[in-house]
């Protein structure tokens, strides 16, 4: 089966660290970009971040820039956001999500597979 | 305030035809970046609706469809049915500052 799996998700206090895991299965992950996108609770979709099959491009919203890396090991399948200096508006599930190129940049690509979310709250 | 607006909610009756729009502006939908639509049912991951604008992914039924005009984007569902009930995105690409990819607030759409 085709999928997305996150992890390492949890509580965290403000200023903390968390590495969330993205594992993918059924496909060969390194031939196509991975991106990070949340939703806060009740609220709605924001891209945080993204990388391109090589590792050679990565991207970053303002929101995150700075604080926030993106990484893979291709000998495991997985993709990591490693996220630093915390803040409660941070909170949210986490989905890890493949994307699809109808052109070869940036504004026509989209997301197609989506993992199940992983929930990230920062909270003292 | 998402950079793609959207209608908070949209209701419509079973069977009826609903539409949900997507305002842009010229610095995504209006310079011709793709707009792409999901669903998220309540618990559940979105999953990918329609894409460039007016595609269909397999096993998405064909009572879905897409069109884009100018800045703005629409998703139309025709023969509601309950299982339609849920939250709809658009998201599209934004070239202001260093670009980023964007979503709108989201529809929800109930079935009455």
């Amino acid at each position: 089966e085709v999928q997305l799996v996150e992890s390492g998700g949890g509580l965290v206090q403000p200023g903390g660290s968390l590495r969330l895991s993205c594992s993918a299965s059924g496909f060969t992950s390194s031939r196509y970009a991975i991106f990070w996108v949340r939703q806060a609770p009740g609220k709605g979709l924001e891209y945080v971040s993204g990388t391109t099959d090589n590792g050679g491009s990565t991207y970053y919203a303002d929101s995150v820039k700075g604080r926030f890396t993106i990484s893979r090991d291709y000998s495991k399948n997985t993709l990591y956001l490693q996220m630093s200096s915390l803040r409660a508006e941070d909170t949210a599930v986490y989905y890890c999500v493949k994307v699809t190129m109808t052109r070869g940049y940036q504004p026509f690509w989209y997301f197609d597979l989506w993992g199940r979310g992983t929930l990230v709250t920062v909270s003292s | 305030q998402s950079v793609l607006t959207q209608p908070s909610s949209v209701s419509g009756a079973p069977g009826q035809r609903v539409t949900i729009s997507c305002t842009g502006s010229n610095s995504n939908i209006g310079a011709g970046f793709d707009v792409h639509w999901y669903q998220q049912h309540p618990g559940a991951a979105p999953k990918v609706l329609i894409y460039a604008n007016n595609n269909l992914p397999s096993g998405v039924p064909d009572r879905f469809s897409g069109s884009r005009s100018g800045t703005s984007a629409s998703l139309a569902i025709t023969g509601l049915q309950a299982e339609d009930e849920a939250d709809y995105y658009c998201q599209s690409y934004d070239s202001t500052l260093s670009g980023s990819w964007v979503f709108g607030g989201g529809t929800k759409l109930t079935v009455l």
